[in-house]
């Protein structure tokens, strides 16, 4: 595709129930990044990928934060029995390589009732 | 750990003035400092690096190792520069700390 492409747009959820955030980078980025944007708190690194590995999940914000890349290609961020304290925008980036341009997705924002 | 520091949450300069937005960055290594910025209902775009040493839209910002800073600066404002502006550093140890950005600043630009 032309960029980095998100989806769902947005999400509405209900507290306690598990979500499944999706990401297609750019076609040929070995690098694809999670972030979380939250008002007033910027932006919140969560994980990292270089191809199908994560050489880093220490930036999730909880056991309850999973996310996986298959194919060195889409990858999936979820979130199982979420709270409202999860509502934020989640964005995903990639790269050709781990220090190149990131190129960012639209996002997705998700919102815990 | 790498850490950008972006002092200012909220700049208001009017048309015309010069603007400063503040970075600072905490790094042991050689880092490689970007600026990111999002104007309203658009995606995140990289708006400058400093390996490229490059002038965007009337923007430069020069890495000051020293001081640790890689501050952006325009002599003259316009209003399409209001936008959320992100300072971001990338380490140069294998990417495992990804891209770290700032908490971002607020620019608006009074006409």
């Amino acid at each position: 595709g032309a960029g980095v492409s998100q989806s769902p747009s947005n999400k509405v959820t209900e507290k306690g129930k598990d979500v499944e955030l999706r990401c297609d980078p750019i076609s040929g980025h070995t690098a694809l990044y999670w972030y979380r944007q939250s008002l007033g708190q910027g932006l919140e690194f969560l994980i990292y990928f270089q191809g199908n590995s994560a050489p880093d999940k220490s930036g999730l914000p909880s056991d309850r934060f999973s996310a996986e890349r298959t194919g060195g290609s889409v990858s999936t961020l979820t979130i199982q029995r979420t709270q409202q304290e999860d509502s934020a925008v989640y964005l995903c980036a990639s790269s050709l390589a781990w220090q190149g341009e990131a190129f960012f997705g639209q996002g997705t924002r998700l919102t815990v009732v | 750990a790498q850490r950008v520091t972006q002092p200012e949450k909220l700049l208001s300069v009017f048309k015309g003035a010069p603007v400063e937005l503040k970075c600072n960055y905490s790094y042991s290594g050689s880092p490689e400092l970007f600026w990111y910025v999002q104007y309203s209902r658009q995606r995140l775009q990289l708006l400058l690096r400093h390996i490229s040493r490059e002038s965007i839209k009337g923007f430069t910002a020069d890495l000051n190792k020293g001081e640790t800073s890689f501050h952006l600066k325009k002599p003259f404002a316009q209003e399409e520069d209001s936008a959320m502006y992100y300072c971001a550093l990338s380490g140069s140890g294998g990417g495992a700390d990804g891209l770290t950005f700032g908490k971002g600043t607020h620019l608006i630009i009074q006409p």
